[in-house]
């Protein structure tokens, strides 16, 4: 079993549409991260969380830390959200431990 | 402020080759950890240095090493290129110190073919 597990792995949505992407992890962390992946392979952080919920424009990102559960919201998306989210976890070791991520795609 | 840089950003090599990628990392961070991406899969981390020294490693054979200079820009060295480690190549840097929960900078990847 991953340390990060990311549900649903692909996502197809229509403009304007409310989208969530989940996250799990099973072991202890001090961080958890959303990324953000463009087809040509750069990654953007989108935000970096230990408790509660941050929101940053059109997106809301949560953390449940008795749960080991994350979500990442998407409101009123736009076909510019196309791309791959990927979560991914910092330990006290410092490096992160990355979900597979998921693809999202959202139609005109 | 600038960002993390990568170079080159494309790269073909044939197998038992040796190449070597480069980052710098962004202004006020110490810290660069460099990672794996398969096609279709998550990053895979291979190590990190902290002020110069390898700060951590994961599961990669020796064939992977790293250099940080005083600058805190690494390179990432690999040897007797294999066809499996055809994939984009990441670098992230951050500001590091003891314990977890620090920001990420990531570099726009150098993607690697070997043929």
């Amino acid at each position: 079993k991953n340390e990060v597990e990311q549900s649903p792995q692909n996502l197809t949505a229509q403009e304007g549409e409310f989208i969530t992407i989940n996250c799990s992890y099973s072991v202890g962390i001090s961080a958890l991260h959303w990324l953000q992946q463009h087809p040509g392979g750069g990654i953007v952080s989108l935000f970096m969380l230990s408790s509660g919920k941050k929101k940053h424009g059109r997106l809301i990102a949560t953390i449940n830390i008795q749960e080991k559960h994350s979500s990442l919201h998407i409101t009123a998306s736009h076909p510019r959200d196309s791309a791959v989210y990927i979560c991914a976890v910092s330990r006290s070791a410092r490096q992160l431990t990355f979900g597979s991520g998921t693809q999202l795609t959202v139609l005109p | 402020e600038t960002g993390v840089t990568q170079s080159p950003t494309h790269l073909i090599k044939t197998r038992g080759q040796q190449v070597t990628l480069r980052c710098s990392s962004q202004s006020g961070h110490n810290t660069v950890s460099w990672y794996q991406q398969a096609l279709g899969q998550g990053p895979q981390f291979i190590f990190q240095y902290y002020r110069e020294e390898e700060n951590g490693r994961g599961n990669f054979p020796p064939r992977f090493s790293g250099l940080q200079f005083p600058n805190y820009s690494s390179e990432l060295n690999v040897n007797a290129l294999e066809l499996d480690d055809s994939a984009l190549y990441l670098c992230a840097s951050s500001d590091g110190g003891q314990g977890g929960g620090y920001g990420y900078t990531f570099g726009s990847g150098t993607r690697l073919t070997v043929v």
